[in-house]
């Protein structure tokens, strides 16, 4: 089955400064790539997501990035704020249909 | 338009009993997914419901089941309730499976 590999575990910027995330997948029939950011007590949300047929897509101050043939994939935060704190989850989609996450990213933005 | 609703939001149980979670999808969402949140562990699947059929079901022991009623309403049992069965259980519901996933709140499950 897939594999997903998130790395680093927890991750602290000042405010301004930028964030990546990133993330590796086994499966090169996956498809799909979501991020979701969970803040402290509330539930995962969906703040961007890339296809495999893209190769990188942005959301104002979020980006994504998708390199296939090495099978991973990044989040890029740029202009962090203190709101931006969460723990932030990758996760792939392939022929299964269900995503596997990996194990969370806690981002901390010092302001 | 109402989110997936979760209940009940906590839940505190002792080792040996069983317990029901419930998972209410979006509106028109036929799909529902089940998983486990532990600090250690991530987000694991449990399994997915469409239509009223498991369509897909993670690596987890028969004491876990579940079942979708006919308005896509889900429900996940756990039965014989182990020490380890402590974690926030969250369902997601999509359109079909295929599209983006919306979560609940979660039911945060503690066993004593």
């Amino acid at each position: 089955g897939e594999n997903v590999e998130q790395h680093p575990s927890t991750l602290s910027v000042q405010e301004g400064d930028s964030a990546v995330i990133k993330c590796t997948y086994s499966d090169s029939a996956s498809n799909y790539f979501p991020w979701y950011k969970q803040e402290l007590g509330k539930r995962p949300q969906l703040i961007i997501d890339i296809r495999s047929n893209v190769g990188e897509k942005k959301d104002q101050r979020i980006a994504v990035t998708l390199n296939k043939t090495a099978k991973h994939f990044s989040l890029h935060i740029t202009e962090t704020q203190p709101e931006d704190s969460a723990v932030y989850f990758c996760a792939a989609r392939g022929g299964s249909y269900i995503p596997t996450f990996g194990r969370g990213t806690s981002l901390i933005v010092h302001p | 338009k109402a989110g997936v609703t979760q209940t009940p939001r906590y839940l505190i149980k002792t080792r040996g009993q069983q317990v029901t979670l419930s998972c209410s999808p979006i509106s028109g969402h036929r799909s529902v997914s089940w998983y486990q949140q532990t600090p250690g562990q991530g987000l694991q699947f449990l399994f997915e419901y469409f239509s009223e059929t498991q369509r897909n079901k993670g690596n987890f022991p028969g004491r876990f089941s579940g079942r979708q009623f006919s308005n896509s309403r889900s429900e996940m049992n756990v039965s014989t309730l182990e020490l380890g069965d402590s974690a926030l259980y969250l369902c997601a519901s999509s359109q079909t499976g295929r599209t983006e996933a919306f979560f609940g709140q979660g039911t945060r499950l503690t066993v004593v």
